[in-house]
């Protein structure tokens, strides 16, 4: 019955593998999105698709690279993991790209870079 | 771009009232947001308020907004031991984008 759920909750790997980061909304909305929070709580988009295509793409790496097949999920993959890649990732959905409806979050994904 | 900051820590005793304090740089924000995070958890939306608007007011929580001053507040009334968390204040800039500050991390003490 979660709303936003991630997967998987932790992971730990070694620098330099590949890993992806799943994300499903059941709410309907139209709009999902990658959020990155650092070890000082520090949180920043990364990325942000609305109905399958990419609305917001900030400054990120191109080792990441958002996919969504359809518009409940979108899934990050990161190639070449490096130790500065290392954070709690969020994934989070709103049912329009404009205000006024806040996000709503997934539980988070804990990425640790060994 | 849109800059959100807020205070790193408050630590207040049980009962009392929380005044947690943000301040935003883009006039254009129209929508302000204020979420909470527990330990090991989401991002939680607390409340939002619209900058047509100075006060939104939701059971123990009032939101104060100086659109003038770019200045946002949270009150907790009557605060609770359960109301720990790390409360984050948001923007929404003019492309649409969620923009947050860095956290307030709120201790109530018994």
């Amino acid at each position: 019955d979660t709303a936003v759920s991630q997967t998987p909750k932790y992971l730990v790997t070694q620098m330099g593998n590949d890993k992806s980061i799943k994300c499903e909304q059941n709410l309907g909305h139209d709009t999902m999105y990658w959020y990155k929070q650092d070890s000082k709580k520090f949180l920043k988009i990364m990325f942000s698709y609305n109905n399958k295509e990419l609305i917001i793409n900030e400054t990120v790496p191109n080792r990441f690279s958002p996919k969504s097949p359809d518009k409940a999920h979108l899934n990050l993959h990161i190639n070449s993991l490096e130790l500065g890649d290392s954070a709690v990732y969020f994934c989070a959905s709103s049912l329009n790209t404009g205000p006024p409806d806040g996000y709503t979050f997934g539980s988070g994904t804990r990425l640790t870079v060994v | 771009g849109e800059d959100v900051e807020q205070s790193l820590f408050l630590s207040v005793r049980e009962g009392d009232s929380s005044v947690i304090n943000c301040t935003y740089t883009d006039s254009s924000s129209t929508y302000l947001y204020w979420y909470k995070q527990e330990p090991g958890a989401g991002l939680q939306l607390l409340t939002y308020i619209f900058s047509n608007m100075d006060m939104k007011q939701d059971q123990r929580l009032t939101v104060l907004l100086n659109k003038k001053d770019k200045h946002l507040s949270l009150r907790i009334a009557d605060t609770q031991t359960g109301d720990s968390a790390i409360y984050f204040c948001a923007a929404m800039d003019s492309s649409y984008k969620l923009i947050f500050g860095s956290g307030t991390r709120l201790l109530v003490r018994p």
